[in-house]
């Protein structure tokens, strides 16, 4: 079974221009979460769907950022423009989804190294 | 609020001595626990969980962890390191009513010595 594909694995860019990461979840997932990991951090979430619905997009910072899910399968996250602060490792994770209290492993993605100059 | 924490930025151990990596956890409600590793420009690979049952849970390449309730912890261990096992260790936690929503310790760094 593969695993979460994510692309590009590393981008540079100068600060103001936008940037665009893809995610592939696991086959059958219904759930994709973006997450963010600043160095010496653990991740933090920025958005999670089920299926195509943004259900918990608490953490994304809005006037910048983005994400979509078209067809509940692939998802972008857009960063429009781009600040120095935002170098980090951008994170994609997918898990089959939760029904009342079950719980499902989420599994996560190699991520993005993003380094804004 | 909700919370892990894992007290050592880094653990070093000789290779064929026991590993312990602590995470301590604050949540209210009964806790979801979870442990993952990331190698370097590699994600997080899934290694064990709690949910409920036995407080003892085994889980991949020779890991297991415990979950004591009455100490709020859930510490990583290994009975024989490998230097392979160097990496940064990561313990998560989320409870009921909340769990999509994993929340992280700041990781820890193993490094094993041959």
């Amino acid at each position: 079974e593969a695993g979460v594909v994510q692309s590009p694995r590393y981008k540079i860019i100068e600060k103001k221009q936008p940037v665009a990461f893809w995610c592939n979840p696991i086959s059958g997932h219904n759930t994709l979460y973006w997450y963010l990991q600043n160095l010496g951090q653990g991740p933090e979430l920025l958005i999670r769907y089920e299926n195509e619905e943004a259900v918990d997009d608490s953490q994304l910072p809005k006037d910048r950022f983005s994400a979509e899910r078209l067809k509940g399968v692939d998802s972008t996250l857009k960063i429009q423009p781009a600040e120095l602060g935002d170098s980090a490792v951008y994170l994609c994770a997918s898990s089959r989804g939760t029904s009342g209290d079950q719980l499902d492993t989420q599994y996560f993605g190699p991520g993005t190294r993003l380094t804004v100059l | 609020a909700q919370s892990v924490a894992q007290p050592e930025d880094q653990v070093n151990v000789a290779e064929g001595n026991p590993l312990t990596v602590k995470c301590t956890y604050s949540v209210s409600g009964n806790p979801y626990l979870f442990w993952y590793v990331q190698y370097p420009n590699r994600g997080l690979q899934f290694l064990l969980k709690y949910i409920t049952g036995d407080n003892l849970v085994k889980g991949s390449y020779g890991f297991e962890a415990e979950f004591n309730k009455s100490q709020t912890s859930f510490h990583l261990k290994k009975p024989s390191a490998l230097v392979s096992d160097s990496a940064l260790y990561f313990c998560a936690v989320t409870y009921l009513g909340n769990t999509d929503k994993l929340i992280f310790g700041t990781g820890t760094r193993l490094q094993v010595f041959p």
